[in-house]
């Protein structure tokens, strides 16, 4: 999975509770992606970072939060979980655009489950 | 909005025969697109792409084809074997966002 790993695998969290995902990558690459995968849509992007410190919106950034301190490491952050955010949370690399153009890599992914 | 639609979104061969899903997308201004191969429990790993200054490109057993004017795209798999069995997504994206809109999926049995 390119050098890309997320914390945790699982979880099962209850509905109001706050939620923190974790995505790490060894490639020192740039651009980071929080995706969500439900059933019937695909892939939709939630956030994305395009270096520490700066990150914009993606399709379907209501009710989540990221932030991004440090290369290696993008957080992702349901502020108050709700079972419609019950769903497969894959994180994302790739260098900038135009350098090694447009390849992303996905890691293995995060089932959260909210009861 | 930008939108990606993918088809068919279940597809069966006969091992040896070949696949083909094909994708439409709305955004004329995008020029780069990937096509990702998923298997179960696992993230979607990147099979070959194509930008929008090339109309087919090829690795293998496995082609994409692309056509601007129409604004569809399609992915080819020859020689069709048990293990390519998976799900299977097209995406597109403008290349100075790198924001990937995906298709909805599709769903390759390949039958021994």
């Amino acid at each position: 999975d390119a050098g890309i790993t997320q914390s945790p695998r699982h979880k099962v969290t209850e509905t109001g509770t706050p939620v923190t995902l974790r995505c790490h990558q060894t490639e020192n690459h740039r651009y980071m992606y929080w995706y969500r995968q439900d059933p019937g849509h695909g892939l939709r992007l939630i956030h994305y970072s395009y270096g520490v410190k700066d990150t914009d919106k993606g399709e379907v950034s209501d009710g989540y939060s990221v932030s991004r301190s440090k290369t290696e490491d993008f957080l992702l952050t349901l502020e108050s979980a709700t079972s419609s955010q019950t769903s497969v949370y894959f994180c994302a690399i790739s260098e900038s655009p135009g350098m090694i153009p447009y390849e992303q890599y996905f890691g293995p992914g995060t089932r959260l489950t909210v009861t | 909005g930008e939108n990606v639609e993918q088809h068919p979104s279940t597809l069966s061969v006969q091992e040896g025969d070949s696949a083909v899903i094909k994708c439409t997308y709305s955004d004329s201004a995008s020029n780069y697109f990937p096509w990702y191969k998923q298997e179960l429990g696992k993230g979607p790993q990147l099979i070959i792409d194509i930008r929008s200054n090339v109309g087919e490109k090829k690795d293998q057993r496995i082609a994409v084809t692309l056509n601007k004017t129409a604004k569809h795209f399609s992915l080819h798999i020859t020689e069709t074997q048990p293990e390519d069995s998976a799900v299977y997504f097209c995406a597109a994206s403008r290349s100075n966002t790198g924001k990937l809109i995906f298709g909805q999926g599709t769903t390759l049995q390949v039958k021994p």
